[in-house]
């Protein structure tokens, strides 16, 4: 069946500008992550949805940082006037189980370069 | 705050040569230990959960396993079609975040044929 998928897979922004990135989860997911992976290290929490209720946004470095899923199922993480050291890969993950204990599937990324 | 600590941060391998990456772990209760592969330009894929000190699981080549201050990931016979980084994450009891994967840095392995 299809995985959780990310668009677009490359941004390359200049600095100051706003950009938004997309995630799609596997249908019926009812927990959604959004992750910040820099270069050669782990994926760090961002933020986190159960259904369309925010729950946790404890992990996202800035008020520049806003990420939304207003219908319960397709999220958005939206940064506002990029930096470069936002430059990083953006992984979104889904996972069926509300209690959150379940296994969490990630997208392929969405690759953020700020010049 | 919840730790993990993977090693080595890089293993190089002969096809056929087994070996282990380790994962160690502080956290104030695991509710479960994941496993994870990447390939370059891709995200994680995943790979075991472990929720109890004494479980293993095993897939193909791969057997994991876990005690109350590590895990160990075991490498049977490499082939050239294992390399990749390797995650370790726990997720944790408490603090109200019990949903958030806490990672390590990962083990990058290549396997030579």
């Amino acid at each position: 069946g299809a995985g959780v998928s990310q668009s677009p897979r490359y941004k390359v922004a200049k600095r100051g500008q706003d950009v938004a990135l997309r995630c799609d989860p596997i249908s019926g997911h009812v927990s959604l992550f959004w992750y910040q992976q820099a270069l050669g290290q782990g994926p760090e929490f961002l933020t986190y949805f159960q259904n369309e209720a925010q729950l946790d946004k404890s992990g996202l470095p800035s008020d520049r940082f806003f990420a939304e899923r207003p219908e319960g199922s397709v999220s958005t993480l939206k940064i506002q006037r990029t930096q470069q050291e936002d430059s990083a890969v953006y992984l979104c993950a889904s996972s069926l189980a509300w209690e959150s204990r379940g296994t969490q599937y990630f997208g392929p990324g969405t690759r953020l370069l700020v010049l | 705050e919840d730790q993990v600590t993977q090693s080595p941060e890089a293993l190089r391998l002969q096809e056929g040569e087994s070996s282990s990456l380790n994962c160690s772990y502080t956290v104030s209760g695991l509710r479960g230990l994941f496993w994870y592969r990447q390939d370059p330009g891709k995200g994680p894929e995943f790979l075991f959960t472990l929720y109890s000190a004494g479980e293993e699981k095993e897939k193909e080549r791969l057997k994991a396993t876990l005690t109350k201050k590590e895990s160990f990931l075991h490498i049977t016979a490499p082939k050239p079609e294992d390399s990749a980084t390797y995650l370790c994450a726990v997720q944790a009891y408490g603090g109200g975040s019990n949903y958030k994967l806490t990672f390590g840095k990962g083990t990058l392995l290549t396997v030579n044929p």
